[in-house]
């Protein structure tokens, strides 16, 4: 059964810092993965998903890597703005969509 | 603009009540999900549906049923209410080709409080 770890489960930095959020994931098989935002009391907004066959995506401030035989994704956030505070979850697709626990980021001002 | 809503944002409803918490997206996907999320536990996939009147059981069935009669409309249903089923219930919805990169789209969250 794939199981998906996010660490570190809470994060806070100072405005402007570029900062890493990490996705591991135990079976390699897998279709695609995502990146998800969830704002407090929300549901979530997806971010960025990446096929198995790719390496990284981008979009804006944020760039997904993708590093299936380790079972390794990374989420980096460039020059982070106190409207990036939210939790980051990723979803590993395989033979179902397995999530992370999250983490939860606060940029302060 | 996609859109999957859940009618039922905040309820609070007490030990032994039926509950039915209901989902409806209009992007015609065949697919539609429910979830619970736990603080430290992430989401855990309660039912799903690949098309009408089909449902399949997730990680977590027991204590939940769930209704297809039509293609935009998912309902979750809780026979009989316990305090361990107090949660933050997701829906969710997407087209039949997942494996091929179409992403899932999730409503806002319904938070049922059962006392």
């Amino acid at each position: 059964k794939q199981e998906v770890t996010q660490i570190p489960a809470a994060l806070s930095v100072p405005e402007g810092e570029n900062l890493v959020l990490n996705c591991s994931f135990t079976d390699s098989a897998i279709y695609n993965l995502q990146w998800f935002r969830q704002d407090p009391g929300k549901g979530l907004t997806s971010l960025l998903l990446i096929q198995s066959s790719q390496r990284e995506q981008t979009s804006g401030r944020l760039n997904a890597s993708l590093d299936k035989s380790s079972g390794r994704s990374t989420l980096y956030i460039a020059a982070s703005q106190p409207g990036d505070s939210a939790t980051y979850l990723c979803a590993v697709n395989g033979n179902d969509m397995r999530f992370g626990a999250g983490t939860r980021l606060t940029v302060k001002p | 603009d996609v859109k999957v809503t859940q009618s039922s944002r905040y309820l609070v409803k007490r030990t032994g009540e039926k509950v039915f918490l209901e989902c409806v997206q209009d992007m015609d996907h065949e697919n539609m999900f429910w979830y619970r999320q736990d603080p430290g536990l992430g989401l855990r996939l309660i039912y799903f549906s690949y098309d009408v009147k089909m449902k399949e059981k997730g990680d977590i069935p027991e204590g939940y049923s769930v209704s297809r009669e039509k293609k935009e409309r998912f309902s979750l249903i809780l026979e009989s209410a316990s305090t361990n089923q107090t949660s933050m219930y997701l829906c969710a919805s997407s087209s039949h080709e997942l494996s091929s990169g179409n992403t899932i789209y999730f409503g806002e969250g319904s938070w049922l409080t059962v006392v």
